[in-house]
């Protein structure tokens, strides 16, 4: 089964500090890659995804992540944080199987807090 | 995008009893899935919500404990049964549709249920 680890439980920062949340997966095939926010209060919604291509994707808000096959790694950055993007983010996983992007297997998530 | 609501948004109900949620999308949609996201875990699904069929249950997910109707292509419900405090989490409803451009899982904002 494919699993997905978030290295980090929770994050501090100041604002406009630079940003990095660690995932790696382990599949050894195909995957599609997400990264999901939930600010509070809200649903969880998207941020960004990789499904082929250029390995650096960009997302909203600033944020972008690079997917390293040989690492098995999606990590998401940022250079500058706000205190808006204080939330947490779930990095998630899945191996497309014919009409349907299938289960998406999620880390544990990381709560971001940043101080204005 | 596709809009999705759910049913209550919470409640707390008592070991024994059952709770049904409900999920309801603005369009109709290919595939529904339910999800459990407990107390400082990663989300979890349980199951693909199928049309006119039944449910396809998640290993560690059963029928009799999680029964799932989906009626039709806008409309889901997920009933938890024979409530213990271990069933406390969030459940989350989300959609997908391919064909019509939904490549991303759209979520809900979550039912939240805590069993005494």
């Amino acid at each position: 089964a494919q699993s997905v680890s978030q290295h980090n439980h929770h994050v501090i920062l100041s604002e406009a500090a630079s940003l990095e949340l660690g995932c790696n997966y382990s599949y050894g095939g195909t995957v599609n890659l997400f990264w999901y926010v939930q600010y509070p209060g809200q649903h969880l919604q998207l941020l960004l995804k990789y499904f082929s291509g250029d390995p650096l994707v960009k997302g909203i808000k600033g944020f972008e992540a690079e997917f390293i096959k040989s690492k098995f790694s999606f990590n998401l950055r940022k250079p500058s944080v706000q205190w808006s993007d204080t939330a947490e983010y779930f990095c998630a996983v899945n191996a497309r199987r014919g009409s349907t992007l299938g289960r998406l297997y999620f880390g544990r998530g990381t709560q971001l807090t940043v101080w204005p | 995008s596709a809009v999705i609501s759910q049913k209550p948004s919470r409640d707390i109900c008592q070991r024994g009893t059952s709770l049904t949620i409900q999920c309801q999308v603005d369009s109709q949609v290919t595939m529904m899935f339910w999800y459990r996201q407990q107390p400082g875990q990663s989300l979890t699904l349980i199951a693909t919500a199928n049309q006119g069929s039944e449910a396809t249950y998640e290993s560690g997910f059963v029928i009799d404990k999680f029964p799932i109707s989906r009626p039709n292509l806008t409309f889901s419900t997920l009933t938890v049964s024979n409530l213990s405090p271990e069933d406390s989490s969030i459940y989350l409803c989300s959609v997908e549709d391919l064909r019509r451009g939904y490549n991303e899982q759209f979520f809900g904002p979550g039912t939240r249920l805590t069993v005494l």
